[in-house]
């Protein structure tokens, strides 16, 4: 089956760590992106990647830093330096940017 | 910068009624898509609209994109409970935004039977 996997579905931390939410995908998208979505207020884009090697920050990336060494790879770290961090994470991709995106199931933080 | 509203915010219908929710962009879109989410999933997509006054249907949802590209609506007929679910427009900018997707803030749709 192709499509996005992203893990664990829940995630507890402590305040003050770090955490990094896994995304993999088999669709051989170019495009991967990462979205928080809080009640309310839609998904607002932290990270993006239209390529291999690069990256380019979203509407909200502070406090957040990525990486995309693989093209079906783009881990997200939530660091210590995010205010909020407590959020539904959903990792997309698209086979290019003006392409449909298509979401994986999330990875649900909870930060105490 | 590019901010897509989306109203209205909530919406409960009884099944078989009619149900709209309506779009705005503070800027001219190149394009809008429209996205569902079941409770506890994710968004899946349901289509983009490219062309001003373009008008698509799916079954028993009509999507509208306005002339001027800058809102764009969606309706459905006769709502099921299948419908159930929240509904985002991301509308995708032009010039040098790269084109990035600016989601609305989605209108949650409850269908009573």
């Amino acid at each position: 089956d192709g499509g996005i996997t992203q893990s664990p579905k829940y995630l507890f931390r402590k305040e003050g760590q770090n955490v990094t939410l896994s995304c993999e995908q088999n669709l051989n998208h170019d495009a991967m992106y990462w979205y928080r979505q809080d009640p309310g207020q839609g998904l607002r884009l932290i990270y993006y990647s239209q390529i291999v090697n690069d990256f380019q920050k979203g509407d909200i990336a502070e406090g957040y830093s990525v990486s995309r060494e693989k093209k079906e790879s783009f881990p997200l770290t939530v660091t210590s330096a995010q205010k909020n961090p407590t959020a539904f994470y959903l990792c997309a991709s698209s086979a290019g940017t003006y392409y449909e995106q298509y979401f994986g199931p999330g990875t649900r933080l909870t930060v105490t | 910068g590019q901010q897509v509203m989306q109203i209205p915010q909530y919406q409960h219908v009884q099944e078989g009624e009619d149900f709209t929710t309506y779009c705005n962009s503070s800027t001219t879109l190149s394009n809008i898509q429209w996205y569902k989410q079941r409770p506890g999933g994710h968004p899946v997509f349901l289509i983009q609209l490219v062309k001003s006054g373009e008008v698509k249907k799916q079954k028993r949802l009509t999507f509208q994109f306005g002339e001027a590209k800058k809102n764009s609506s969606l309706h459905i007929t006769a709502t099921q409970t299948t419908d159930v679910g929240t509904y985002f427009c991301a509308g995708r900018g032009g010039g040098t935004s790269y084109g990035k997707l600016t989601f609305g803030q989605g209108t949650i749709l409850t269908v009573h039977p």
